[in-house]
């Protein structure tokens, strides 16, 4: 059974540029959450979905960061321009709404390096 | 909001047992999660316990809460180099919609 898969698992590029970066929740499931891991500011929440719908995108640093879910099977998170403090591992995650654990799964994450 | 707070650093001996804390503010927490990150990869869930519980064992892994303190603790009993990674408590409740609050995580390193 596929877990959550992210793309592209390292990206490196430069200030300014656009990111794009990439989630397929596990099938069935239908809550998407985007997180960033820092040494500084260890695991943040960025923004969630239930049902393809954003619920609560408070989490998002500043209007460079993005999130798109067009659908039950894949969502986006864009950054643009990126900038070096972006730099961080992003990673997506989800999970059944209305089971009794509420457990969610992790993706692998994403390894940005913005120079 | 809500809290969860771990120490940041354990070392232990390989063989020893690890002892892993973790303390939280919400005090309708319904279930709390024990989630491993090994270098370079996602977090995964180790066990999870419900609130109710006092106590879940699983192989090496025993899962300890004390309600009434607001304390979790994750054993892991006969430590291996393989164990060592970032360990991260989460609780979540009714009161936050279901969502998963984090702690900082615990290093693990385990010494040969």
């Amino acid at each position: 059974d596929a877990g959550v898969i992210q793309s592209p698992r390292h990206e490196v590029t430069e200030m300014g540029q656009e990111v794009t970066l990439r989630c397929k929740p596990i099938s069935g499931h239908n809550s998407l959450f985007w997180y960033r891991q820092t040494m500084m500011r260890g695991l943040e929440l960025l923004i969630y979905f239930n049902n393809n719908v954003p619920i609560d995108d408070s989490g998002m640093p500043e209007d460079r960061f993005s999130a798109k879910m067009p659908n039950a099977s894949f969502s986006t998170l864009k950054i643009q321009p990126s900038e070096p403090r972006d730099s961080a591992v992003y990673f997506c995650a989800s999970r059944t709404t209305g089971t009794l654990t509420n457990t969610i799964y992790f993706g692998e994450g994403s390894w940005l390096t913005v120079v | 909001g809500e809290d969860v707070e771990q120490s940041l650093f354990l070392s232990v001996r390989e063989g020893d047992s690890s002892v892993i804390n973790c303390t939280y503010t919400d005090s309708s927490s319904t279930y709390l999660y024990w989630y491993k990150q090994e270098p370079g990869a996602g977090l995964q869930l180790l066990t999870y316990i419900f609130s109710n519980m006092d106590m879940k064992q699983d192989q090496r892994l025993t899962v300890l809460l004390n309600k009434k303190d607001k304390h979790l603790s994750l054993r892991i009993a006969d430590t291996q180099t393989g164990d060592s990674a970032i360990y991260f408590c989460a609780e979540s409740s009714n009161n936050a919609g279901n969502m998963l609050t984090f702690g900082g995580g615990t290093r693990l390193m385990v010494k040969p």
